[in-house]
């Protein structure tokens, strides 16, 4: 079966625009997960959801950071008004739950704010 | 709150010289821990993870980790490193020490094998 696919695998855009990334998890896996990786900060949790209950999210570093998950599936994670710092690789990650079950990762956005 | 810290952000070894990535960690609760791998341009993949039980975990490709709770340690090892070793090793610990929630990363630590 297919794994998680993120798209678009590079974006480029300019400060200020907004961006839109997408996740499609594994199907039949209903956590799904959105880091950022960066070279100065690692692997950061931005935001997590399970199933129907409400999304976790501690992670976001702003209010201009936003995500949602349409029928449990497919997840989009929305930054507005971009600065240089958000530039980065988003990964978004999907598992059958509970954090014991692995969590599988996409290959990524790159995202680079100009 | 749970944290990890992985010593060493680069390792060298040569080719067929044990492997050992050292990650320890903090936690409020008993821990679920995980050790991922990351080659280039790709995602993360699950090496291994401790959760309860046998604290000497085996995982794919030949690594295994040892959970210390005295120690709070949780370091990866291979007796021989191979050429395809070569990436970039995440130690991670669940944010809420139990089944649910997301995962803390460590800063990762990358591996070279030299020939």
């Amino acid at each position: 079966g297919a794994g998680v696919s993120q798209s678009p695998s590079n974006k480029v855009t300019e400060k200020g625009k907004d961006v839109e990334l997408r996740c499609d998890p594994i199907s039949g896996h209903t956590a799904l997960y959105w880091y950022r990786q960066s070279l100065g900060q690692g692997l950061e949790f931005l935001i997590y959801f399970q199933g129907n209950s409400a999304p976790d999210k501690s992670g976001l570093p702003s209010d201009r950071f936003s995500a949602e998950r349409t029928g449990g599936s497919v997840s989009t994670l929305t930054i507005q008004r971009t600065q240089q710092e958000d530039s980065a690789v988003y990964l978004c990650a999907s598992s059958l739950g509970a954090v014991i079950y692995e969590q599988y990762f996409g290959p990524g956005t790159r995202l680079t704010v100009t | 709150a749970q944290s990890v810290t992985q010593l060493g952000s680069h390792v060298s070894v040569s080719e067929g010289a044990l492997v050992l990535l050292r990650c320890n960690y903090s936690s409020s609760v008993p821990p679920y821990l995980f050790w991922y791998v990351q080659y280039p341009n790709q995602g993360l993949q699950l090496l291994l993870k401790y959760t309860t039980g046998a604290t000497l975990v085996k995982g794919i490709n030949g690594f295994e980790a040892e959970f210390k709770k005295s120690e709070t340690s949780f370091h990866l090892t291979k007796p021989s490193a191979h050429m395809s070793d070569a990436a970039e090793y995440f130690c991670a610990v669940s944010e809420y020490g139990g089944s649910q929630g997301n995962l803390i990363f460590g800063k990762g630590t990358k591996l070279s094998v030299k020939p």
